[in-house]
């Protein structure tokens, strides 16, 4: 069975603050996405990346994911209220399914 | 419309009742995916179709649990003598390719919050 793990669950900092957040697999990925939920909305892509190693960003965004394709961590420099949101790691190893993490919660305090 | 929706978006039953959760995709899209996502958590993969043939129901939680998308475009989750642990919110995804789905975009609607009491 796949396991799926993000760190922190939570986390609240003011704006302007940098933090990064993690998401680990016990099992190598064909590719891994990262989302982001609103309240009562629908997950938004961020991005995906399907090769080990990779470094990618997305404005403030810097996303990095592991040689061995099991790990990654996505790191928010100068963060604004706007990236309050729920930060979800998706993997997904070839079939039908795509497998969710339970995400990490970030609230940012104007 | 230009994304996913979905009906309605909030449904309070009670326990025993049956319900009908509707998603409409984004026109031409081949695949579609419904998800569970029970408070503070991420969404969990029910069941995924390609236009209409259900591919995989492995996630379907019991045969209380129903889907279908008869002309392989709009989908109806069913959900008979719902329970209280029934309650969630219900996303739905579509994508425009027929595989690959970790490789593109799923595009969710809102969701249907289900309330059970």
């Amino acid at each position: 069975t796949q396991l799926l793990e993000q760190s922190p669950q939570f986390l609240s900092i003011q704006e302007g603050e940098n933090l990064t957040v993690y998401c680990n697999s016990s099992s190598v990925f064909s590719s891994l996405q990262w989302y982001r939920q609103e309240p009562g909305e629908g997950p938004v892509l961020l991005v995906t990346v399907v090769t080990g190693g990779e470094v990618k960003k997305l404005k403030r965004l810097t996303f990095q994911f592991g040689d061995a394709r099991k790990d990654s961590s996505l790191h928010i420099t100068a963060a604004q209220p706007g990236d309050t949101g729920l930060y979800l790691c998706v993997f997904w190893a070839g079939s039908y399914q795509l497998t969710f993490g339970k995400g990490t919660k970030l609230s940012v305090i104007p | 419309g230009a994304g996913v929706s979905q009906s309605p978006r909030y449904k309070v039953a009670k326990r025993g009742q049956d319900v009908a959760l509707r998603c409409d995709p984004i026109s031409g899209h081949v695949s579609l995916f419904w998800y569970q996502q029970a408070l503070g958590q991420g969404p969990e993969f029910l069941t995924y179709f390609q236009n209409e043939a259900q591919l995989d129901k492995s996630g379907l939680p019991s045969d209380r649990f129903f889907a279908e998308r008869p002309e392989g475009s709009v989908s109806t989750l069913k959900i008979q003598r719902t329970q209280q642990e029934d309650s969630a919110v219900y996303l739905c995804a579509s994508l425009n390719s027929g595989g690959g789905a970790g490789y593109n975009e799923q595009f969710f609607g809102p969701g249907t919050r289900l309330t059970v009491l």
